[in-house]
């Protein structure tokens, strides 16, 4: 079974915080995205990545960046975080089969800013 | 723009019914595509991929997919209340990411 955690289900931060959300995969995955999802807005892409130290924009990276020191772990940050990212963020990682672009999803971080 | 297009819903259909949910997309040289169910406060759970046109089955689910037309579709069949959720469509693009419609929500009343 594919396994992807979150580090945290919920969370409260203040404006202005640095905000580190992480994701950690056990199957040796390369390929690792962050989402947000509003109401709304659907899924929407902020940065992915295809392997240690590579990091690509997606659709709305302002406001954050990533690191993927290993393999297993993917992390977002908020380097000053702002009532307008309020929101579910989910991580994915992709099997990539040998016909399939699957995207499996963690469980998500629910987070609010104040 | 590469976009994917959902009814928003809610869809309401009895219980013991077939649900048919539909799902639109504009990139024509799309391959790949996906039926996520999401319950609320919870995350995305794949169902379904389909990448051939025609119709693909897995127990109560049936994923359609027409090339031409550029629709896809999921039927559920015999709806139980536990298929309430929101069903994410989601499109595969050339550079091998995914582009997710808003979702449509299901409620299946017992």
């Amino acid at each position: 079974d594919v396994k992807v955690t979150q580090s945290s289900r919920y969370l409260v931060k203040r404006t202005g915080e640095k905000v580190f959300l992480e994701c950690v995969q056990d199957m040796d995955h390369e390929n690792m995205f962050w989402y947000r999802q509003d109401p709304g807005l659907g899924l929407r892409l902020i940065y992915f990545s295809y392997d240690v130290k590579m990091k690509e924009k997606g659709d709305i990276p302002e406001g954050y960046s990533v690191s993927r020191e290993k393999k297993e772990r993917f992390s977002l940050i908020l380097e000053s975080a702002s009532t307008n990212q309020t929101s579910m963020y989910l991580c994915a990682i992709q099997f990539s089969g040998t016909s399939t672009d699957t995207q499996y999803f963690g469980p998500g971080t629910r987070l609010t800013v104040l | 723009q590469k976009e994917v297009e959902q009814n928003s819903g809610p869809l309401s259909v009895p219980e013991g019914a077939i649900a048919s949910l539909n799902c639109t997309y504009s990139d024509r040289g799309s391959q790949s595509f996906f039926w996520y169910r999401q319950y609320s406060g919870k995350s995305p759970e794949l169902i379904m991929f389909i990448y051939s046109n025609g119709d693909k089955e897995d127990g109560r689910f049936t994923a359609q997919l027409n090339k031409a037309s550029q629709y896809v579709s999921l039927l559920i069949r015999d709806s139980q209340p536990s298929d309430s959720a929101t069903y994410l469509c989601a499109v595969g693009r050339e550079d091998n990411m995914l582009t997710f419609g808003g979702g449509t929500r299901l409620m299946v009343k017992p």
